[in-house]
């Protein structure tokens, strides 16, 4: 079991480029999250997705930023016209099928460097 | 939203030695308090949790404390061996949407030989 797979693990792109982060999370599991980490602010929520509908994107910065989850097996975070503040590590999670507390399983991450 | 303090920010200390790493919160509708770390190059990794309807739980050589009251918990490690060096991240979520995570700074644990 590869547990959470995240692609690319590290990604450059050039001020105002396109950034595609994506997601496995492990089979089976219903509900995928994502995370930012920098020194600076920490681990951050960002939004998640139960049974592939988003449920809450409160953590989101309202612009240049997406997520999708077209299927069961993988989720993508995108970001349009990145500035060198989206330098941050980008985590995927998933957790089990909706039980209650459930721990989260974390990807890799991806780390992302805007220059 | 929820605000989740951590100190210390890091400690060293000498295997074999007990830490206490302290976390509080500010949002009294927070119910659920799980603990991640983070090993050098690792990923995240769940270690242990609490619910608010508890006041202590124990695994292995980690106990964690809860205190509603004070909105206050710790996470006590005993005999630290080099291999539980890791940034340690208490968060917390709560009941109307306990899928939400809101993490600490971390603590970082160095456990010296």
């Amino acid at each position: 079991n590869a547990g959470v797979i995240q692609t690319p693990r590290h990604k450059v792109t050039g001020k105002g480029q396109e950034a595609t982060l994506w997601c496995e999370p492990i089979s089976g599991h219903s509900a995928v999250f994502w995370y930012r980490q920098t020194i600076v602010q920490g681990l951050e929520f960002l939004t998640y997705f139960r049974n592939q509908a988003p449920i809450d994107d409160s953590g989101m910065p309202k612009e240049r930023f997406s997520a999708q989850m077209p299927n069961q097996s993988h989720s993508t975070l995108k970001i349009q016209s990145t500035q060198p503040q989206d330098s941050a590590v980008y985590l995927c999670a998933s957790s089990l099928p909706d039980r209650g507390y459930a721990e989260q399983f974390f990807g890799p991450g991806t780390r992302l460097t805007v220059l | 939203g929820e605000q989740v303090e951590q100190l210390p920010s890091s400690l060293i200390v000498q295997e074999g030695a007990s830490v206490l790493i302290n976390c509080s919160y500010t949002d009294s509708a927070s119910v659920y308090f799980p603990w991640y770390k983070q090993e050098p190059g690792k990923r995240l990794q769940f270690i242990i949790d609490i619910r608010s309807n508890m006041e202590r739980k124990q695994t292995q050589r980690l106990t964690l404390l809860f205190d509603k009251k004070t909105k206050h918990l710790s996470l006590h490690i005993t005999a630290t061996q080099p291999g539980d060096s890791a940034i340690y991240f208490c968060s917390a979520s709560m009941e109307t949407n306990y899928n939400v995570l809101y993490f600490g700074s971390g603590t970082k644990l160095t456990v010296e030989p």
